[in-house]
């Protein structure tokens, strides 16, 4: 069963804008983590977060984690081309065995 | 860094034949791999819990007779897809946890499975 909601769905920016994204997840995790997929293709794991963390940050990317608001969102700064894909965020869980549970994704697309 | 090889990249198969699928982790042991199906423009949904020398653990409404998981080494697990029908063509991914350091996982390229 999913977990995350992901807004939006679809974004549309200009190349050099930043992109945002946003994840809501129902349960306690142990970590979040964000993805990206290329169409057709695996996922590439971007970023993890722990749940006793709230931002982190990797090159462009900065991730934010609220536990109390059982959010997390994804910030792409300076956007290019390239970063066209599709970005799920995921929540590590613990229920009696470790497991990834996926949120819906945002389909970003970047114009150059 | 951790990688996980899966193979074959894009299968068609008739229906009422098996398919196997393989994920391997290619430079660390995985005592857990995962096993995710995607439909087009959808999320990954977890299809099962791939444990080294024990029975799969399966996500509820995933037919365990249907989707046989076998993971009979450190390195090697694999899925197949008995009886196959046009219902069960779509994108399965493999995944495992990584050893090196945090708890991201690696997933593999990915088949995309497609019965006729």
């Amino acid at each position: 069963s999913q977990q995350g909601e992901e807004d939006p769905q679809a974004l549309s920016i200009q190349e050099g804008e930043n992109a945002t994204m946003n994840c809501s997840y129902k349960t306690s995790i142990n970590n979040l983590q964000w993805y990206r997929q290329n169409s057709g293709r695996g996922l590439v794991h971007l970023i993890l977060i722990r749940s006793n963390e709230r931002e982190k940050h990797s090159g462009r990317l900065r991730v934010t984690l609220d536990t109390s608001k059982k959010s997390s969102s994804l910030l792409i700064t300076a956007s290019r081309a390239a970063d066209t894909a599709s970005y799920f965020c995921a929540t590590g869980l613990n229920t009696g065995g470790f497991k990834t549970i996926f949120g819906a994704g945002t389909r970003l697309f970047v114009k150059a | 860094g951790a990688v996980v090889s899966q193979h074959p990249s894009w299968v068609i198969c008739k229906s009422g034949t098996s398919v196997k699928i393989e994920c391997r982790s290619l430079d660390f042991q995985a005592t857990t791999m995962f096993w995710y199906r995607q439909f087009p423009k959808q999320s990954l949904m977890l299809m099962a819990t791939s444990n080294e020398g024990s029975k799969a653990t399966y996500e509820q409404g995933v037919e365990k007779d249907k989707f046989l998981i076998n993971h009979a080494s450190l390195t090697l697990s694999t899925l197949t897809v008995t009886s196959a029908h046009p219902e069960d063509s779509s994108f399965y991914i493999c995944s495992a946890r990584s050893t090196g350091g945090g708890y991201g996982y690696t997933f593999g390229s990915g088949t995309r499975l497609t019965v006729v």
